[in-house]
């Protein structure tokens, strides 16, 4: 049971390139959500899926998009990254509500040069 | 707007000694969670209290929660080296299926 597992771990790109961030989870948890943090301050909410085929906006969407592919697995996509894109992506997942605990991946470290 | 807010931003006391962080917030919530992150990990959940619940005990972790004065406490008794790291306070409102976070405290124990 690896709980929430996320790829790649580092990745450095330069500004205007894309990527993909890959986010599973083995819980079988209906609820995942993408956050970013930046030094000195919390996590901030980028998107989330209630549940498989539905995504919402978080706080700080702007710059990304998301796939919920199955219930397993959420996506987060960087279309053209912008230095103001560099921080630690976190991914997590819930049994349900928002409300419920909330379960982390390790984090993936992104610098947009 | 940021909901949670936590105080001190850093704390350094001996092994042994304990451990208070606070945590405010500014609009009505569902429950408040607390969560700690060593360097360079995620996150990982200590405890969750309801709104309606005022303490709450797990292990060497005591939480309260305060509503009328939009606040919460973490308490950790007999501090060990292990509990290195930052904390987390996490609010879920009761609409709009948002969670906030606020900007942690970094707690380092010395042994």
């Amino acid at each position: 049971n690896a709980g929430v597992t996320q790829t790649p771990k580092f990745q450095v790109l330069k500004t205007g390139q894309s990527m993909t961030l890959q986010c599973a989870q083995d819980m079988n948890h209906n609820s995942m959500y993408w956050y970013r943090q930046d030094p000195g301050m919390g996590l901030r909410l980028i998107y989330y899926s209630a549940s498989e085929g539905t995504t919402d906006k978080g706080e700080v969407p702007n710059g990304y998009n998301v796939s919920r592919l199955n219930k397993r697995e959420f996506s987060l996509r960087l279309e053209s990254a912008a230095p103001s894109q560099t921080s630690v992506y976190f991914c997590a997942s819930s049994v349900g509500h928002h409300t419920d605990t909330q379960y982390f991946g390790p984090g993936t470290r992104l610098t947009v040069l | 707007s940021q909901q949670g807010e936590e105080d001190p931003q850093a704390l350094s006391i001996q092994e042994g000694e304990n451990a208070t962080m606070n945590c405010s917030y500014k609009t009505s919530i569902n429950n408040l969670q607390w969560y700690r992150q060593n360097s360079g990990r995620g996150l990982v959940h200590l405890i969750l209290i309801r709104s309606n619940e005022r303490e709450k005990h797990s292990g060497r972790l005591r939480v309260t929660l305060d509503t009328s004065k939009k606040s919460s406490s973490l308490l950790i008794t007999a501090s060990r080296a292990a509990d290195t790291a930052s904390y987390f306070c996490a609010t879920a409102l009761f609409t709009g299926n948002q969670f906030y976070f606020g900007t942690g405290t970094s707690l380092t124990v010395i042994p």
